[in-house]
């Protein structure tokens, strides 16, 4: 599985969109770059999948550039209740084993 | 629909015994995975069951074990207890094999003294 690289934290004020960027290098063909985010005392809960390009959801984007070493999620107007870990993933599709990374914590400041 | 639930949610154990925990999927999902979170080692991969069979297994001893039921629920058993087994473990269904949206449940947290 390909290693995710993400910022250990970040800061945003509330109502401002907020970016998390994840290094993937080496990632391979078949592999699809997934979210995730957990709050304290739960389970990860599935943002958004992709594979390239962008893809939009009710909650996120995921902007995904050609050479796919990378990927960017968007959380547009935040707010408090999304300060939480937020997880890259790169997953090879058919593969149920997902790895996590460190994961980026996100704090979000009235 | 009702989300994944785990049994129990908390658990204190000593060291050398054994522990069962249990996972209940979303109703229709077939496969099950269970994964470890713990704040040095941070999420890791234990095992995934599909129609009852082991598919994939994470880089775990022998001590850590599983099973799935025909109704899809699924145990994970834990024996003879070490204090770096403290730790949150997490269950995970999906609907299927193919796909890389799983649905967690909250977790049982395991403390080992």
């Amino acid at each position: 599985l390909a290693k995710t690289t993400q910022p250990i934290s970040m800061d945003s004020y509330e109502g401002q969109e907020v970016n998390i960027t994840c290094s993937h290098n080496n990632i391979a063909t078949n592999d699809y770059i997934t979210w995730y985010q957990q709050f304290p005392s739960q389970g990860p809960r599935f943002i958004i999948q992709g594979y390239k390009t962008k893809v939009t959801n009710e909650v996120a984007s995921l902007f995904i550039p050609a050479d796919r070493k990378s990927s960017t999620l968007s959380l547009p107007r935040v707010s408090l209740s999304d300060t939480a870990v937020y997880y890259c993933l790169v997953i090879t599709f058919g593969n149920e084993k997902l790895t996590f990374g460190t994961g980026t914590r996100l704090t979000i400041i009235p | 629909k009702a989300g994944v639930t785990q049994t129990p949610r908390y658990l204190i154990k000593t060291r050398g015994q054994q522990v069962t925990l249990s996972c209940s999927p979303i109703s229709g999902h077939r496969s099950v995975s269970w994964y470890q979170q713990t704040p040095g080692q941070g999420l890791q991969f234990l095992f995934e069951y599909f129609s009852e069979t082991q598919r994939n297994k994470g880089n775990f001893p022998g001590r850590f074990s599983g099973r799935q039921f025909s109704n899809s629920r699924s145990e994970m058993n834990v024996s003879t207890l070490e204090l770096g087994d403290s730790a949150l473990y997490l269950c995970a269904s999906s609907l299927k094999r193919d796909t890389y949206e799983q649905y967690f449940g909250p977790g049982t947290r395991l403390t080992v003294t």
